[in-house]
């Protein structure tokens, strides 16, 4: 079956402008998480949601961030007023959840928006 | 709160080589932990977990990795290098507060001279 899918696979925006990021995760999984990969550094946890309640939004680095899930499915992450320092790549994953707590789930990753703020 | 550490940004083997990426994990209750592998212009995909059970965890591509518990370590290993096995590797822990996050390390690049 089709795996995770994300849009934009790139995206260039100006200082200040606000950008959305999409993910289709893999049909069934009700786990869905961001994370943000900046060059050289490893993946920073973003946010997360279990069906379309997100329990755990601390990975959000500022109050320009915001995410939400309907449906179960699909998923927005949305920057608003571009910072440069927002420049990185945006992976999303998604998960079943077979295990108590999700603890021990394989997460199954798309490949990423590269966002680029100039 | 838990953390991981990889120790070594980048490694280099010859092709044939014994591969080891080392990481260092702490976790408040037994953990649960991952290697992905994130190929060039690739996804990251799971190499191997463990949840548990066997401490000696075999993964895809030959890779396998050992829960030491004494020495709260979970590293890499494969016998013989390949080529196609230049990549970066993430080691990751899950959460230990009930919940779904994973916390991944900084990453080791793997680099395999011919």
């Amino acid at each position: 079956g089709a795996g995770v899918s994300q849009s934009p696979s790139n995206k260039v925006t100006e200082k200040g402008k606000d950008v959305e990021l999409r993910c289709d995760p893999i049909s069934g999984h009700t786990a869905l998480y961001w994370y943000r990969q900046s060059l050289g550094q490893g993946l920073e946890f973003l946010i997360y949601f279990q069906g379309n309640s997100a329990p755990d939004k601390s990975g959000l680095p500022s109050d320009r961030f915001s995410a939400e899930r309907t449906g179960g499915s699909v998923s927005t992450l949305t920057i608003q007023r571009t910072q440069q320092e927002d420049s990185a790549v945006y992976l999303c994953a998604s998960s079943l959840v077979l295990m108590a707590g999700g603890r021990g789930e394989t997460q199954y990753f798309g490949p990423g928006t590269r966002l680029l703020v100039l | 709160a838990q953390s991981v550490t990889q120790l070594g940004s980048h490694v280099s083997v010859s092709e044939g080589a014994l591969v080891l990426l080392r990481c260092n994990y702490s976790s408040s209750v037994p953990p649960y932990l991952f290697w992905y592998v994130q190929y060039p212009n690739q996804g990251l995909q799971l190499l191997l977990k463990y949840t548990s059970a066997a401490t000696l965890v075999k993964g895809i591509n030959g890779f396998e990795a050992e829960f030491k518990k004494s020495e709260t370590s979970f590293h890499l290993t494969k016998p013989s290098a390949h080529m196609s096995d230049a990549a970066e590797y993430f080691c990751a822990v899950s959460d230990d507060t009930g919940g779904f996050k994973t916390i991944f390390g900084a990453g080791t690049r793997l680099f395999v001279k011919a």
